[in-house]
């Protein structure tokens, strides 16, 4: 049980243009999700708590009109990187709690901005 | 601010050795400790976890020593395989406060 999945595994994009990361829980409700990027060889950074039904919460220094997202069900979050530029390159990874502390990790998206 | 910091950065143990990676918190209101497994390319696995009402956690090849008073915590690997060779997390969590704070990541290569 705890799977989390995300599509796609990997995304390659033009300058300018928007890409949308889904993150699902197959096996489990979640009205929290979570969203990291992680630049290569350095650690997992929150970039913020997709809430369902309401707001997304983002952290200090990440710009919410440009990380766009939407927790439409208990089991799907998105993340929407706008206008996106090659620094927006990195591997976005989700995560949330079937129960508890314990929380579980999507698989990653690997986004190329060229 | 680093809120929990994560030592060595990389570590080399040969097979069947123990691998042990240390980590330090500052926040006391901290009381969720789990470590986390990383692939190359690949989303971080939960490995175990552990609150601060006990000092030590076992499964399997993997356990987890907790010292309250020095705020550290450390991950041991026993009979270490090249199959472990991964980049190793620690992190923490406080209270209905799920989200979790990573130290930097322990790149750990097992030789054969």
């Amino acid at each position: 049980g705890a799977v989390v999945s995300q599509h796609p595994s990997w995304v390659i994009c033009k300058s300018g243009t928007s890409v949308k990361i889904e993150c699902r829980s197959l096996d489990f409700q979640a009205t929290t999700m979570f969203w990291y990027r992680q630049f290569p060889k350095q650690s997992l950074m929150l970039m913020a708590t997709s809430n369902e039904g309401s707001k997304a919460t983002y952290e200090q220094g990440v710009e919410k009109d440009k990380f766009l997202i939407n927790h439409a069900s208990l089991t799907l979050s998105t993340l929407t990187v706008t206008s996106a530029h090659p620094e927006d390159s990195s591997f976005y990874i989700c995560s949330a709690n079937p129960s508890g502390r314990e929380q579980f990790f999507g698989p990653g998206t690997r986004l190329t901005v060229l | 601010q680093q809120q929990v910091k994560q030592s060595p950065q990389s570590l080399i143990v040969q097979k069947g050795g123990i691998s042990i990676i240390n980590c330090a918190y500052e926040n006391t209101a901290f009381d969720y400790f789990p470590w986390y497994q990383q692939f190359p390319g690949k989303g971080p696995a939960l490995l175990i976890a552990i609150r601060p009402d006990v000092s030590e956690k076992k499964e399997g090849r993997f356990t987890i020593s907790f010292n309250k008073s020095a705020k550290q915590f450390s991950l041991h690997i026993m009979d270490s395989q090249p199959g472990d060779s991964a980049t190793y997390f620690c992190a923490a969590s406080w209270g209905s406060n799920y989200k979790l704070t990573f130290g930097k990541g322990t790149l750990l290569t097992v030789n054969p």
